[in-house]
């Protein structure tokens, strides 16, 4: 079985530019999840979704991140425009609805200079 | 609101020795309590599942152990080994919610 797949797994980019990270969940998990880990913390909740629609989006900078996931699968994380302190580890996890299992990415590292 | 807090952020330990890792929370109101595993550039794996009405998990050479009245958990690795050089990390799941909410991690290295 595939895991959740993500892309890009680095990037950098200046201040004030924008960018974008990509993730497949693993087939049939209707819910998806992005955190974001910032270098000596823990992962923060930023968005989950079930299927294509929004169910926490509580601590998300609403401000200059956005996310969707149109067709109830894939999904985008965008940044627009990018601070300094949003240099992290940006984790996409899925699972089933209701389940105790969230199953990790790898994660995409952004580094804002 | 729920804070998820890990003590010690570092470890370092000779080879062959038991450990125990600790984490403690501040709302006794879980559904339960994982324990994750990150290598350097790579996602989370979970090790340790603990309900809020259990005590303790085992797997292997780790023993995770929950005490909500007094909001912490452990996690015991017995006869550790350089490959369990990691950094773990626990998080709490609110009753009714899915939203996992993490510690900061302790980072373990096992020196050979």
């Amino acid at each position: 079985e595939a895991g959740v797949a993500q892309s890009p797994r680095y990037k950098i980019i200046e201040k004030r530019q924008s960018v974008a990270f990509w993730c497949n969940p693993i087939s049939g998990h209707a819910t998806l999840y992005w955190y974001q880990q910032i270098l000596g913390q823990g992962p923060k909740l930023l968005i989950q979704f079930q299927n294509n629609g929004v169910v926490d989006d509580s601590q998300l900078p609403k401000d200059r991140f956005s996310a969707e996931r149109l067709k109830g699968v894939d999904s985008t994380l965008k940044i627009q425009p990018a601070k300094l302190e949003d240099s992290a580890v940006y984790l996409c996890a899925s699972s089933f609805p209701g389940s105790d299992e969230q199953y990790f990415g790898p994660g995409t590292r952004l580094t804002v200079t | 609101k729920q804070e998820v807090t890990q003590i010690p952020a570092a470890l370092s330990v000779p080879e062959g020795e038991n450990l125990v890792l600790n984490c403690s929370f501040t709302d006794s109101a879980i559904y339960n309590l994982q324990w994750f595993r990150q290598d350097p550039g790579k996602g989370l794996t979970s090790l340790l599942l603990i309900q809020s009405s259990q005590r303790e998990q085992t797997s292997g050479r780790l023993n995770a152990s929950l005490d909500k009245s007094s909001g912490r958990s452990t996690l015991y690795i017995a006869a550790s080994q350089p490959g369990d050089s990691a950094t773990y990390l626990c998080a709490v799941r609110r009753r009714g919610a899915q939203k996992l909410v993490f510690g900061q991690g302790t980072r373990l290295t096992i020196n050979p």
